[in-house]
């Protein structure tokens, strides 16, 4: 049975880079795609990207300019960075892999950004 | 984008009872939509798949149905766990979008 962790910072500040990692057991991350959502009180579940195929990847337009995701097969685990944070960013992000739907989820890590 | 419109945003019924929750989308989609159950404190959970197949660990009580831009998720003989939120998305084009959720409550 697969399972995702998400682990990295609790608290960025303003202006400065959002890295999360998501390390995956039970499926070689070498197949489907996989994928970041985060969810705020203010916005809902919000779609921030997805890799595949070992390092393809499409991102939200409205995150593009500042986002980008990256993969470790070493390791198996896969990586956002998010660039230029504001409170507006502050979310609960949740890694998930992606079959039909997004099947298995991470438990989801707090972001808060904050100076 | 495509937008996922879900209604009502709140649904009030009782247990025991037939829920019929909603979702459109913005343009077709064909059947490339999922439903998700997601628990305070939890990450959501897949629910239906493509529409209308059941994920794995959901009981027959829980159903989807439609295509192009109208979906249905309908929830009989509710019981008390049932009790939560319920997110639609659409995976038929990038970016993938979810609709804002409709909470069941007592």
């Amino acid at each position: 049975q697969v399972q995702l962790q998400e682990s990295g910072p609790g608290l960025v500040r303003p202006s400065e880079t959002l890295s999360l990692t998501c390390s995956v057991s039970g499926d070689s991350i070498s197949s489907y795609f996989w994928n970041w959502i985060r969810q705020s009180p203010g916005k809902g579940l919000e779609w921030i990207g997805c890799i595949y195929n070992r390092g393809n990847t499409n991102y939200n337009p409205s995150l593009k300019s500042r986002v980008s995701i990256s993969v470790d097969t070493s390791k198996n685990q896969f990586s956002l960075n998010l660039r230029s944070v504001t409170a507006a960013d502050t979310a609960i992000y949740f890694c998930a892999r992606e079959t039909l739907g997004l099947d298995s989820w991470g438990r989801g890590t707090l972001v808060a950004v904050s100076s | 984008e495509i937008v996922m419109t879900q209604s009502p945003a709140t649904l009030s019924v009782s247990p025991g009872e037939r829920a019929t929750l909603s979702c459109r989308s913005s343009q077709s989609i064909t059947t490339n939509l999922a439903w998700y159950q997601q628990k305070p404190g939890q990450p959501p959970r897949l629910l239906i798949y493509t529409a209308s197949t059941r994920a794995t660990g959901f009981p027959a009580r829980f159903s989807g149905s439609g295509s192009g831009t109208e979906f249905t998720l309908t929830i009989t003989s509710l019981q008390s766990e049932d009790f939560v939120v319920y997110y639609c998305q659409q995976y038929d084009k990038w970016p993938y979008t979810f609709g804002q959720g409709t909470k069941l409550e007592i």
